[in-house]
Formats: structure tokens, C-alpha cells, sequence
């Protein structure tokens, strides 16, 4: 079954460095999405993306944070000054058109800021 | 404001004992409600889909039950296995598809 990859599987990045986290979705689908959990806490939405442009963004996706689709099959999120409150593991999911599909998980990145 | 609220926070069940987890939303307009099963260092797996017209839907030994009048959800674990272990998330769309998730029900199934 095909599956979502991400990677790295871990990053640990200085304080104030820029980070980028890959993601190659299921390559028949079109809407694309990252979403973030802090350590011991709910999973929170960050963004999705359709038609190569953001669809939508909670607040947690400010001005720090961007993401790219720069070929067919790779989507990546940049953070581009990293805070300790960043540390998480941050999730890529992607899902087909059809009404009612699931969003299909990667295993995540763990990002570790120190 | 829309939330997802899910009961218990952590279980430890027995192998083999049947154990309910349940799911309480005030999301509005309701679309669907997904169960997630995320096993550690892992994402999250879809394990079933509730629409506003289902009670009742079962996929193996999990089944996922929903009242759409109280707004609650219930997933229903039948002779668990050590596999089982994991977190257990509940997902509620409205209708713009913007996806609310609980903060999960950690599942321990000791031998």
C-alpha cells in the first residue's frame, strides 16, 4: 500500500537555524497537509495545501513557517528561525479527491531544537 | 468553541478483555468523526469513518459507534491484543473539512 514518507526522521537543529522537513506524499493525491505534536499533547494542524497554494493555516503557522510543493512529488515545511518551542514531531498527511478519504499519515519528523 | 474531549486519558486493560473509549464534541456543523489508532514513534492510521447517518460501523475487532443527537462517539475494543497498545484519537470535521482532534486515549493491553 503506498504510504506517506517523511524525512529526516530526526533533526536536531540550534536555536535561530532554519529547518526544512520533506515529505513525498501518496503520489495520486492532491491535497496536502502538516500538522505538529508537542510531546505528550494533541496533535495541532499547521497547514493544507491544494492546487499549489495554502488552503488554509491556524495560528500556529506564522510568518516563520512556509511550505512548498517544488516538484511533483516532494512538500516540505521550512521553519526558518527556529525556537525551542518548536521541538516536536511534526506530521505530513496527504489525501485523494474523493469525498470522505482519509487523510494518510507519515511517521513523522522529530525536530529537536536546542 | 469547537473541541473534542475524549475519556479516558490512559487505560490498562488485560490481554484479551474488551475495553470503550469515548469521544464528546461540540463541533459544529458536523461532517464526520474518524478514529485514529497512532502507535508510538508512529503517524496516526484512519480506523473508521462516522457520518452523520451511522450508529454503528465495525472493522474487525474495533467498532465505533455515534450518536449525533448527544454529539458522543465510542470505539469499542473486542478481545484486545498486545498490539493494541497505542493512542487512540478521535477526529470530528465540520463542514469546511477543517479536522479537530482530541488528545487521545493511551491504551496499554498488558499479558
Amino acid at each position: 500500500e503506498p504510504e506517506v514518507t517523511q524525512t529526516p526522521s530526526h533533526q536536531v537543529t540550534q536555536m535561530g537555524q532554519e529547518v526544512i522537513l520533506r515529505c513525498v506524499p501518496i503520489s495520486n493525491h492532491l491535497y496536502f497537509y502538516w500538522y505538529r505534536q508537542i510531546l505528550g499533547q494533541k496533535v495541532e494542524f499547521l497547514v493544507s495545501f491544494y492546487n499549489n497554494e495554502i488552503s488554509e493555516k491556524s495560528e500556529i503557522f506564522d510568518d516563520q513557517f512556509s511550505v512548498e510543493r517544488p516538484d511533483g512529488s516532494n512538500f516540505t515545511l521550512k521553519i526558518r528561525s527556529t525556537k525551542l518551542e518548536d521541538s516536536a514531531m511534526y506530521f505530513c498527511a496527504s489525501r485523494g479527491t474523493v469525498s470522505n478519504q482519509p487523510q494518510h499519515f507519515g511517521d513523522g519528523t522529530r525536530l529537536s531544537i536546542l | 468553541k469547537n473541541q473534542v474531549e475524549q475519556s479516558p486519558q490512559s487505560l490498562i486493560i488485560l490481554e484479551g478483555k474488551n475495553c470503550t473509549l469515548q469521544c464528546n464534541y461540540t463541533v459544529s456543523p458536523f461532517s464526520n468523526l474518524r478514529w485514529y489508532k497512532q502507535d508510538t514513534g508512529r503517524g496516526p492510521v484512519s480506523l473508521t469513518i462516522m457520518t452523520f447517518s451511522e450508529n454503528t460501523k465495525s472493522n474487525g475487532r474495533y467498532t465505533a459507534t455515534l450518536d449525533a443527537d448527544t454529539k458522543q462517539s465510542s470505539l469499542h475494543i473486542t478481545a484486545s491484543q498486545l498490539s493494541d497498545s497505542a493512542s487512540y484519537i478521535c477526529v470530528v470535521n465540520d463542514n469546511n473539512n477543517d479536522m479537530r482532534f482530541g488528545a487521545g486515549t493511551r491504551l496499554t493491553v498488558k499479558p
